[in-house]
């Protein structure tokens, strides 16, 4: 069965600091991989996925993320984090091709800015 | 409309009740998916369907729970004699392809006293 591991429940970073989230995941195949990010009181908005070819992926607001086979993770950067970068983020690996996109998240990442 | 569409944004319910979530997807897309949020769990699978076939069933977590979805379009999540674990923030998702990519909506938060 898959699964999502993000070891960090809560982070906290200085507005300017560099960021990195954590998602490690379980999957017998190669696997689709996405993070979501959800501000309060909204639904989940994708970042960024990952399905192929080039394993360092860039995504909307500034984020990236790299794809390690070797250490089934899948981590998610931003060199320099914004006040409004305050929200929970969640990763999510799903099946290949057809049979559905049926996605299995993390628990989520809370980051709070420091102004 | 230009998103997906989720109704009531907030119920309040008494234990017992049934309550009915709706659930509108962007135009187009094929598949529609409901998951739920508790607090501090993370997003757990509950049902999903595509185009005519049979939906998946395997994330709903009682027989209490049901969902259909007419024509293609609409769905409505059905929770029977809710009880206060059923409290959550009910989400819908809808995709179109194989590209993976879920569209959410902005959720549904049940509670139930």
């Amino acid at each position: 069965a898959q699964s999502v591991t993000q070891p960090d429940i809560h982070i906290t970073v200085s507005e300017g600091a560099s960021l990195e989230l954590r998602c490690n995941y379980s999957y017998g195949a190669t696997p689709y991989l996405f993070w979501y990010v959800q501000s309060p009181g909204q639904g989940l908005q994708l970042l960024l996925k990952y399905f192929s070819g080039d394993t360092l992926v860039q995504g909307i607001k500034g984020f990236e993320a790299e794809f390690k086979r070797s250490q089934s993770s899948f981590n998610l950067r931003k060199p320099s984090v914004h006040w409004s970068d305050a929200a929970e983020y969640f990763c999510a690996v799903g099946p290949l091709g057809g049979g559905g996109n049926k996605l299995t998240f993390g628990t989520g990442t809370q980051l709070k800015v420091e102004l | 409309g230009a998103g997906v569409s989720q109704s009531p944004s907030n119920k309040v319910t008494e234990k017992g009740k049934d309550v009915e979530l709706r659930c509108d997807p962007i135009s187009g897309h094929t598949a529609l998916y409901w998951y739920r949020q508790s607090l501090g769990q993370g997003l757990e699978f509950l049902i999903y369907f595509q185009g005519n076939s049979a939906p998946d069933k395997s994330g709903l977590p009682s027989d209490r729970f049901s969902a259909e979805r007419t024509g293609g379009s609409v769905s409505t999540l059905t929770i029977q004699r809710t009880q206060q674990e059923d409290s959550a923030v009910y989400l819908c998702a809808s995709s179109q392809g194989s590209t993976g990519e879920l569209f959410f909506g902005e959720g549904s938060r049940l509670t139930v006293l």
